[in-house]
Order: structure tokens, then sequence, then C-alpha cells
């Protein structure tokens, strides 16, 4: 299993441009999220996923927009970029299932610079 | 979910047994504790939970204290790869939905040689 996948790794941005950060997981998790953590803070949720179709907003979801038309993948589309913006987002994912073991799988992040 | 404190940062020598403080004390009767680490520039990586009984898995051993309101991570054999930020977060095994995990600031662990 590769895990929780995330592309690009970096990325720079001009204010106003747009673009798609990318997430897929081979886990056959219903559960997915993406969170922004910005230098020297925790995370903070932007959206969640509990299942193809299902989506939701976290705590700073403004800017952003998901889908999650398949299990696998759970896509951030940012619209308008903005300095504000300027972060290193994490995609996870866990399973539904109510077992103990309800851990969260992160991917490896990709860094976003607007400028 | 209640909320944790934790030191901010501090060292352990390479080898040695590295414990980690965190207080959790308005924690709720169905609430864990788990504990979660970022290694620099990856994402947050799954260590341990618990609820009340002391926890030991290939990574660490958990110990919360019998009135729950602290917990101690404990890594036996500190090496240079375990350097990371240490989160401890309380919250409720919820089935459904935003079941969203809450990062504070963490303990910033430095394994000195």
């Amino acid at each position: 299993n590769a895990g929780v996948t995330q592309t690009p790794k970096f990325r720079i941005l001009k204010i106003g441009q747009s673009m798609t950060l990318q997430c897929t997981q081979d886990m056959n998790h219903n559960y997915m999220y993406w969170y922004r953590q910005d230098p020297g803070m925790g995370l903070k949720l932007i959206y969640y996923s509990v299942g193809a179709g299902i989506t939701d907003k976290g705590e700073v979801p403004n800017g952003y927009n998901v889908s999650r038309s398949t299990t696998e993948d759970f896509p951030l589309r940012l619209e308008l970029a903005a300095p504000s913006q300027t972060s290193v987002y994490f995609c996870a994912s866990r399973s539904s299932v109510a077992a103990a073991q309800e851990t969260q799988y992160f991917g490896p992040g990709t860094r976003l610079l607007v400028l | 979910d209640a909320k944790t404190t934790q030191p901010p940062s501090m060292d352990c020598a390479e080898g040695r047994a590295a414990n980690l403080p965190c207080n959790h004390s308005t924690i709720s009767g169905n609430e864990y504790v788990y504990w979660y680490r970022q290694i620099h520039s990856q994402g947050p990586q799954y260590i341990i939970h618990g609820l009340k009984n002391n926890e030991t898995n290939e990574m660490a051993s958990l110990i919360i204290t019998e009135d729950r309101k602290s917990s101690t991570l404990i890594l036996p054999h500190a090496t240079l790869r375990d350097t990371a930020v240490y989160y401890c977060i309380v919250r409720a095994l919820i089935k459904a939905a935003g079941n969203k995990l809450t990062f504070g600031g963490g303990t910033r662990v430095l394994v000195k040689p």
C-alpha cells in the first residue's frame, strides 16, 4: 500500500491564480480530511468527507473547495490564491470501522507559496 | 474535546528513555488519549492511544494516571530519528463524521547524541 499520496510536493502561485491539490489513498478509507499547517502552528481542518459524494466544512473552509467523486480521491481546489493561503497542506484518511484503532493516516504534505 | 497542556520543549539523550507529560484535567469518561508526532517536513504520524489502561506498542508506552487527568508517553530508547513535535490529543471515539483531530502546540523533542 502506498497509503496517502499528495501531489504536488511544492508549488508557487501568483495572487489570483487557481490550482488543485491532489490527494489519493489506497486503503479504502471512507473518511478523508484536508488540513493546513502554518509555520510553527498546529493543524487546522479545512474540509472533510465521510464518503464519496459527501463533503463538509471544517474550521477554515473559506477560499477552498473540495469534491469527492470516488473513495480514493479527495482533491482540494483553490480558486483565487491569496498570500494568506501560504501554508503546508496535509491530506489524511481513516477507516470508518468503529474499531479502537481509530487513527488518521497522513500524506507527506504539499507546500504552497502564494506571492 | 478536552484541552491538553504539554511542555513546549524538552531534550533527551540518545539511547535514554524520553518521558513526555500531558495534562488533561477536564477529560471526560468517554474520551481517549491519543499521541501523534510530526517529524520535520512530514505529515503527522500516529503513535499510540488509550482510555484508562496503560498501553504499549512497538513505538512507545502510554501511562495514564488512575484519575485520567494526566498521562505520559514513554519512548523507551530514544534515537535521533525520534526528534519531532509530539502532540497529545484527547477526544471521544465517535464513529461518525468529521471526527477531526485538534492539534495544539505539542512538545518539541530534541534527541541529542
